[in-house]
């Protein structure tokens, strides 16, 4: 166990749906990070929030938007899915301490898109 | 961007054998990690290493920060060490507060009996 939780571990739904997926971050780490691993893209870095505010943005797509929440666990929603969007998604979490920022990763929800 | 290029793409090891993986990255960076996915999709962190050299059991690595490259040892090699292997930096010139690592495209082992 990592101590980077996620829910749900799998989820299938329809193209057109909604879906919220939740990330506790370790105890102590203040940064959380979102990516997504599909096949053909591989690991992509969507998405970072510290202690409350988000940091930096990568490949993250308009119909999707995450944020934390002031006990720092995170939320990752996607909108209007298409089947493109089926990947497995992670969370990571650090302490944001420079020098040691070590990234620890959870299990990953995978979503399925019908 | 970064780029980060992983090496052999693929591997096939005899269970005992040992291995190096390879990674190139083509910038100054303060943030290294090697993880390894396993065949149920977990991200497991291996070693954090931005440079230096550590060891952890039958696991090494290597990074030499100035040449831009890091290698992953694996010796007297186990049927759980298959799946893929990931190398992940962090630019140097990242912007202050912004952590998150770049992937590689990651070496994928399969070690048979």
């Amino acid at each position: 166990d990592s101590g980077v939780t996620q829910t749900p571990k799998h989820l299938i739904t329809a193209t057109g749906q909604r879906v919220t997926l939740r990330c506790s971050p370790r105890s102590g780490d203040l940064s959380v990070y979102w990516y997504q691993q599909s096949l053909d893209q591989g690991l992509q870095f969507l998405i970072q929030y510290y202690n409350g505010e988000e940091r930096a943005k990568g490949n993250i797509l308009e119909r999707f938007s995450a944020q934390q929440f002031p006990d720092l666990h995170s939320e990752l929603n996607l909108s209007s899915l298409e089947l493109g969007d089926s990947a497995l998604y992670f969370c990571a979490s650090s302490p944001q301490r420079a020098g040691a920022n070590v990234l620890t990763f959870g299990a990953g929800s995978r979503l399925t898109v019908l | 961007g970064i780029q980060v290029e992983q090496s052999p793409p693929d591997l096939i090891l005899q269970e005992g054998a040992n291995s190096t993986l390879r990674c190139n990255f083509s910038d100054s960076v303060n943030n290294l990690q090697w993880f390894h996915q396993n065949p149920w999709g977990q991200l497991i962190n291996l070693f954090y290493i931005p440079s230096g050299t550590k060891q952890n059991g039958r696991l090494s690595a290597t990074t030499v920060a100035t040449e831009r490259y890091s290698l992953l040892y694996i010796s007297s090699s186990q049927t759980t060490d298959s799946g893929v292997y990931f190398c992940a930096v962090r630019p140097g010139m990242s912007g202050a507060g912004s952590y998150q690592l770049t992937f590689g495209k990651g070496t994928k082992l399969s070690v048979i009996p």
